[in-house]
């Protein structure tokens, strides 16, 4: 149980286009999921948390219009990085937090993305 | 301070031996701890998760927390090579829903 699914896992685009990464809950229902970034050699950042039918709250530094975050349904955020950069090449992950059980917190596989 | 800290290693530890790692955090109204652990290039995955003083087992690893000292600790027996990844502790803090966590700890497990 509390499997959480990202796709894609790796995606390479170039400069200016948008990428949309998805990150489900296979086997549980999250009212809450959160999104990280992740630089090499370095923990883990968290960008913003999404909440099921309502606007995505987003940490300081981060940049609402550039990260778009949409969570339609209690299985389902999507992040979409917007005219994307090189200097927003990371690894992307997200985590689904499981209601049933507490507040434990479960992570996708990451998406790695490069933006030539 | 940092809301979360922990020692970044790397901690070696020979094979079969107890490896030791330790937590302290900011907020004393925090009420979840979690320990999470990242090999190179993966996502982190839920090891254990704590909300009581006091010592939790799960198999090999069993976390300690004392709330009055503000650490949470994890303790990793008959350590294996497999077990060479960085150690994540995070923390909710009181009234919140999101995790915050430590740099992480490396732990080296040599044969």
């Amino acid at each position: 149980g509390a499997v959480v699914s990202q796709h894609p896992s790796w995606v390479i685009c170039k400069s200016g286009t948008s990428v949309k990464i998805e990150c489900r809950s296979l086997d549980f229902q999250a009212t809450t999921m959160f999104w990280y970034r992740q630089f090499p050699k370095q923990s883990l950042m968290l960008m913003a948390t999404s909440n099921e039918g309502s606007k995505a709250t987003y940490e300081q530094g981060v940049e609402k219009d550039k990260f778009l975050i949409n969570h339609a349904s209690l299985t389902l955020s999507t992040l979409t990085v917007t005219s994307a950069h090189p200097e927003d090449s990371s690894f992307y992950i997200c985590s689904a937090r499981n209601s049933g059980r507490a507040e434990t917190q479960y992570f996708g596989p990451g998406t790695r993305l490069l933006v030539l | 301070q940092k809301e979360v800290e922990q020692n970044s290693g790397p901690l070696s530890v020979p094979e079969g031996a107890i490896a030791s790692l330790n937590c302290t955090y900011s907020d004393r109204g925090s009420q979840s701890f979690f320990w999470y652990r990242q090999y190179s290039g993966k996502s982190p995955e839920l090891i254990m998760f704590i909300y009581s003083n006091g010592d939790k087992e799960d198999g090999r690893f069993t976390a300690q927390l004392n709330k009055a000292s503000q650490y949470v600790s994890l303790l990793i027996r008959d350590s294996q090579p497999s077990d060479s990844a960085t150690y994540l502790c995070a923390v909710i803090k009181a009234a919140g829903n999101k995790l915050t966590f430590g740099g992480g700890t490396r732990v080296l497990v040599k044969p």
